[in-house]
């Protein structure tokens, strides 16, 4: 199993502000992934994170706002870029390993809020 | 597109009864589908896999393809069960993760 760490692990910022969120994997992995999940909501792929190339975004997100970074295969981060109350959520990483069935871990997350 | 539906938000039940949290999806192929857990001030985790047929924590989870759905199911509920169920599926092994919305299952003692 991994084990995920996130930093910050809440945060209150203001309108217009960025904040970039850590992640740090206790083992290398291929495969790291960034979730959004606002409110009474369930989880919302970001973008896939890939150590050696760009990260990939799902449909409504795009680099701009959410850039991402992905020096090693330990470690990642994702920014919140000029940030507004929409943006109020908990960020999750996980990490997982290709091939069939395998399992994600999930990171603590980071409740994000902007006012 | 694939899509992964849980149609009760909130599912309350008391100790001992049976309980049964739906799940439905929509893909032409083969998927691969997961129950993920998350207990109170806890991290989202794995709760079992189709594939493997096991039970964990006395749930199972049967795939009915005809049906497209991937029930979870317990025969007798805990306390200790209640907390935020997430079904899940991906397309392919190396594809990425779709949960659904999510039941939250409240065992009433």
């Amino acid at each position: 199993s991994a084990v995920i760490s996130q930093k910050p692990s809440r945060d209150i910022c203001q309108r217009g502000t960025s904040l970039t969120i850590q992640c740090q994997v206790d083992s290398q992995v291929t495969m790291m992934f960034w979730y959004r999940q606002q409110p009474g909501q369930s989880l919302t792929l970001i973008a896939t994170a890939n150590q050696g190339s760009e990260a990939t975004y799902e449909s409504g997100f795009v680099i701009d706002k959410f850039p991402i970074s992905r020096p090693n295969l330990t470690f990642s981060t994702l920014t919140v870029s000029n940030m507004s109350p929409e943006d109020s959520s908990i960020y999750l990483c996980s990490v997982g390993e290709g091939g069939s069935y395998n399992e994600q871990f999930f990171g603590p997350g980071t409740r994000l809020t902007v006012l | 597109a694939q899509r992964v539906t849980q149609p009760e938000k909130l599912l309350s039940v008391f100790k001992g009864a049976p309980v049964e949290l739906k799940c439905n999806y929509s893909y032409s192929g083969s998927p691969e589908l997961f129950w993920y857990v998350q207990y109170s001030r806890q991290r989202l985790q794995l709760l079992l896999r189709h594939i493997s047929r096991e039970s964990i924590k006395g749930f199972t989870a049967d795939l009915n393809k005809g049906e497209t759905s991937f029930h979870l199911k317990k025969p007798f509920a805990q306390e200790e069960d209640s907390a935020m169920y997430y079904c899940a599926l991906k397309k392919t092994s190396y594809d990425k993760v779709i949960f659904g919305p999510g039941t939250s299952l409240s065992v009433i003692p």
